[in-house]
């Protein structure tokens, strides 16, 4: 089975633009969330979707979004980007069932190195 | 409120020697799994090793091992004969049963010395 693929691997955007990055998860695979990991601050939630309803989301600025379809491809896009949201932004996927019935393994992409001058 | 803390964030060890990364977690949940990934200088992360917390053995895997205390709610990870490969950070990680979301460490950087 082919891996979590992120498109693109490498973006470099000025403050005040937008950004949407991608994320194909592994075959079967419904569920999909999103991280933020930059030196300081670690690895951060920024959301989790599964059967494209998001069902978690962390404590990050309404600037931050996303959406995931009906092949559980997703996307998140940052609006009016600031210097701050340089980061890596990482991408994984699990065969998720629903809550109770047993998690599972996340599979990560390469992620996506945001730069914003 | 679930958290996992990794109190190291550097450590060392010379190739072919073990070593072994701590890792603790603070949750209210009976059922839960707990997992290791490593991070190389690529930045892909990889499944080192994964426990569910209702099996009492300890997961192993080749030269990964974990040290599960339920009570203590502890999960450290063995590295045994080190190998320059295994230079990495390390993140503990954490989902409960009944959730949807990983909690995930701070991070150990681990480097091994030839």
């Amino acid at each position: 089975k082919a891996g979590v693929t992120q498109t693109p691997r490498y973006l470099i955007k000025t403050r005040g633009q937008q950004v949407t990055l991608s994320c194909s998860p592994i075959s079967g695979h419904r569920s999909v969330s999103w991280y933020q990991q930059t030196p300081g601050q670690g690895l951060q939630f920024l959301f989790e979707y599964f059967s494209e309803t998001q069902r978690n989301k962390g404590n990050f600025p309404g600037r931050f979004s996303g959406r995931q379809f009906s092949n559980s491809r997703s996307e998140m896009n940052v609006s009016t980007l600031e210097l701050g949201d340089s980061a890596l932004y990482l991408c994984a996927s699990s065969a998720f069932p629903l809550p109770g019935q047993g998690a599972d393994t996340q599979y990560f992409g390469p992620g996506t190195r945001l730069t914003v001058l | 409120a679930q958290t996992v803390t990794q109190s190291q964030p550097e450590m060392s060890v010379q190739e072919a020697e073990t070593v072994t990364l701590s890792c603790t977690y603070d949750t209210s949940e009976n059922n839960y799994y707990l997992f290791w990934y490593k991070q190389p200088p690529s930045r892909q992360m990889i499944l080192v090793i994964r426990q569910e917390a209702y099996k009492q053995q300890n997961a192993t895997e080749n030269r990964f091992s974990v040290n599960f205390q339920k009570a203590a709610k502890s999960f450290s990870l063995k590295i045994s004969d080190s190998q320059l490969g295994d230079t990495a950070m390390y993140f503990c990680a954490f989902i409960p049963n009944t959730g949807n979301q990983f909690y995930f460490g701070t991070g150990t950087s681990l480097t091994v010395i030839p």
